[in-house]
């Protein structure tokens, strides 16, 4: 069965160090989303790609980067992560019509 | 932008009652509304969706309807059962994205 995998599930790391979450698919969608959720918020977007190469930005975000470098793959980089970052992080995907979206396990992150 | 509110917050019912969640939408564009169930732990479950030339959608003990000239659209879960408790969110929207709503945390009283 086609599934969206996420990794690491949890993570803690420091203030200032890099991070990058991997999210990994198989349903061969073109369309791929991150996400954080916080208390209070749902889910806020902050970065989506259309395909290949394709990477723009969301809602919120400031402090991170995409890439995509093949259909599978979107992975989500902190640059020099920040205690406000620490959250549960989900990726997405959709198909075609861009509209149905279907979420990874997540990530959850602290930043101490 | 889309700004989505999600009511209630927290809905408390017994088990075999009815629950309804109500979402209201800001943009008219938007043509795409789905309800998802999060789970404690695991990631948001598309449980059932709806556009714009539809006025009601039902899949055995769930159904969505929407307003498209009042800007809202609901969940219905009729004959409630434990497995149901968890937190719901809506998020309208379409080919240009979906905002969701802040969640209802669903709570099935024994």
């Amino acid at each position: 069965d086609a599934e969206i995998t996420q990794s690491p599930r949890h993570k803690i790391t420091e203030t200032g160090r890099q991070v990058t979450l991997a999210c990994h698919q198989t349903w061969n969608h073109n369309n791929m989303f991150w996400y954080r959720q916080d208390l209070g918020h749902g889910l806020r977007l902050i970065h989506y790609s259309y395909g290949v190469q394709d990477t723009n930005k969301g809602e919120v975000s400031d402090g991170y980067s995409v890439s995509r470098s093949n259909t599978e793959d979107l992975p989500l980089t902190l640059e020099s992560a920040a205690s406000s970052q620490t959250s549960v992080y989900f990726c997405a995907t959709a198909d075609r019509s861009r509209d149905t979206q279907y979420f990874g396990p997540g990530t959850r992150l602290t930043v101490l | 932008g889309e700004n989505v509110e999600q009511h209630p917050s927290t809905l408390s019912v017994q088990e075999g009652d009815s629950a309804v969640i109500k979402c209201t939408y800001s943009d008219s564009a938007s043509n795409y509304f789905p309800w998802y169930k999060q789970e404690l732990g695991k990631g948001p479950q598309l449980i059932i969706d709806i556009r714009s030339n539809v006025g009601e959608k039902k899949d055995q003990r769930i159904a969505v309807t929407l307003n498209k000239t009042a800007k809202h659209f609901s969940l219905h879960i009729t004959e409630t059962q434990p497995e149901d408790s968890a937190v719901y969110f809506c998020g309208p929207g379409g080919a240009d994205g979906l905002t969701f709503g802040k969640g209802t945390h669903l709570i099935i009283q024994p």
